[in-house]
């Protein structure tokens, strides 16, 4: 069975600019979550997706955005993109179990660098 | 990470034992994790403890939970080369469906 599964594994951007980040849950898990791991700042929660709707967010500026699409895959965009949003972005998917999951699974992430 | 605090380095010999440190917040949280991150790679469950243990061993690995404090370790016995990576430990706090991460630990094993 494939694993989460992430792309691009490596994206560059200019500031100003918006990136893309995609994330593909294992199959039959409904919920993604994003999460931001920046240089000395551990992991910082983003954003939850189950079945279709935002569920939960975390303390990040509204140009940070996403979606997730009827097949549970998700996207992650960013806007106006600023040097500190560099990053590897990591998405997870788990089942709808709440907080007795055991089912989290990461993908590998995608390295985002502003230039 | 906004609920859990964790130390920062840790440099051990190969064969001998590391304990990383860990004080979770959330007392109602059902499991604490163990994660490890390799270089360049995405975070893999290591172990996993139930919030009514008080410890759990799993081959070279020991969880000890300390309910009146909040304090999780992970005690890694015979360390070796591949265990060198960062460790996080998480929770699920109340209200959430989302993991709460320490900054983690980077653990650098000396052959």
């Amino acid at each position: 069975e494939a694993g989460v599964t992430q792309s691009p594994t490596h994206l560059i951007k200019t500031r100003g600019q918006q990136a893309t980040l995609r994330c593909s849950p294992i199959s039959g898990h409904t919920s993604v979550y994003w999460y931001q791991q920046a240089l000395g700042l551990g992991l910082q929660f983003l954003l939850w997706y189950d079945e279709g709707e935002e569920r939960n967010r975390g303390n990040f500026p509204p140009r940070f955005s996403g979606r997730q699409f009827p097949n549970y895959s998700s996207e992650l965009n960013v806007n106006a993109l600023e040097l500190e949003d560099s990053a590897l972005y990591l998405c997870a998917s788990s089942l709808p179990g709440g907080r007795t999951d055991l089912s989290y699974t990461f993908g590998s992430g995608t390295r985002l660098t502003v230039v | 990470g906004e609920d859990v605090e964790q130390s920062l380095f840790l440099s051990v010999r190969e064969g001998d034992s590391s304990v990383i440190n860990c004080t979770y917040t959330d007392s109602s949280s059902t499991y604490l994790y163990w994660y490890k991150q390799e270089p360049g790679a995405g975070l893999q469950l290591l172990t996993y403890i139930f919030s009514n243990m008080d410890m759990k061993q799993d081959q070279r690995l020991t969880v000890l939970l300390n309910k009146k404090d909040k304090h999780l370790s992970l005690r890694i016995a015979d360390t070796q080369t591949g265990d060198s990576a960062i460790y996080f430990c998480a929770e699920i706090p109340y209200g959430n469906n989302r993991l709460a991460f320490g900054k983690g630990n980077q653990v650098v094993v000396i052959p």
